[in-house]
């Protein structure tokens, strides 16, 4: 399978603790993208990268959250003293820059659910 | 700021009936792309619209963007069961062709 993948699909947790999430990007993607999804919402970016710069954090991520992608291929998510607010479908995506418009792939995304 | 809506919300639909979700950006976008979401899964890219006025087919599905470039619709002709999930529009922030504004998408339920 060449598409994106991220691990684990779903995490319970309880609140005040840490959990990190990872993608996998496609693997000739240079952009990577961290969204999260809420019931009956669209998916709200977080951050994204391109190779392994982190070129934007959305206002949306407090201090707790924090993203990495050290050699422009992988990336990790993590979540430092979770709150119940952070229950949340996290999506990551990939893309290509190409032109002036890039299609972004999304992987299956991890279901976090603190307690 | 910048705002993607998208109307309306839910849709229930016989199957054999058509249907259009249609997306409103408070800004010119340079592109749109449409997604759809199956229950219980994650977002599939469906196709992106570049061009001022540009119509584009797949199969029962037709495309528009609009002249202004602030707003697309998504028509399906003749739904099928199939055709089940969450459409979302989506288009990049101002300034930036990368990360994507979404709108809260519209539920289409089809009864066979």
């Amino acid at each position: 399978d060449t598409g994106v993948s991220q691990d684990p699909r779903h995490k319970i947790t309880k609140r005040g603790q840490n959990v990190t999430f990872r993608c996998d990007p496609i693997s000739e993607h240079n952009r990577l993208y961290w969204y999260r999804q809420t019931l009956g919402q669209g998916p709200e970016f977080l951050t994204y990268f391109q190779n392994e710069a982190q070129l934007e954090k959305s206002r949306l991520l407090s201090d707790r959250f924090s993203a990495e992608r050290p050699k422009g291929s992988f990336s990790t998510l993590e979540i430092q003293r979770t709150e119940q607010g952070d229950s949340a479908m996290y999506l990551c995506a990939s893309s290509t820059t190409s032109g002036s418009a890039d299609t972004q792939y999304f992987g299956p995304g991890t279901r976090l659910t603190v307690l | 700021g910048q705002q993607v809506m998208q109307i309306p919300q839910y849709q229930h639909v016989q199957e054999g009936e058509d249907f259009t979700t249609y997306c409103n950006s408070s800004t010119t976008l340079s592109n749109i792309q449409w997604y759809k979401q199956r229950p219980g899964g994650h977002p599939v890219f469906l196709i992106q619209l570049v061009k001022s006025g540009e119509v584009k087919k797949q199969k029962r599905l037709t495309f528009q963007f609009g002249e202004a470039k602030k707003n697309s619709s998504l028509h399906i002709t003749a739904t099928q069961t199939t055709d089940v999930g969450t459409y979302f529009c989506a288009g990049p922030f101002a300034g930036n062709t990368g990360k994507l504004i979404f709108g809260q998408g519209t539920t289409l339920q089809v009864k066979p």
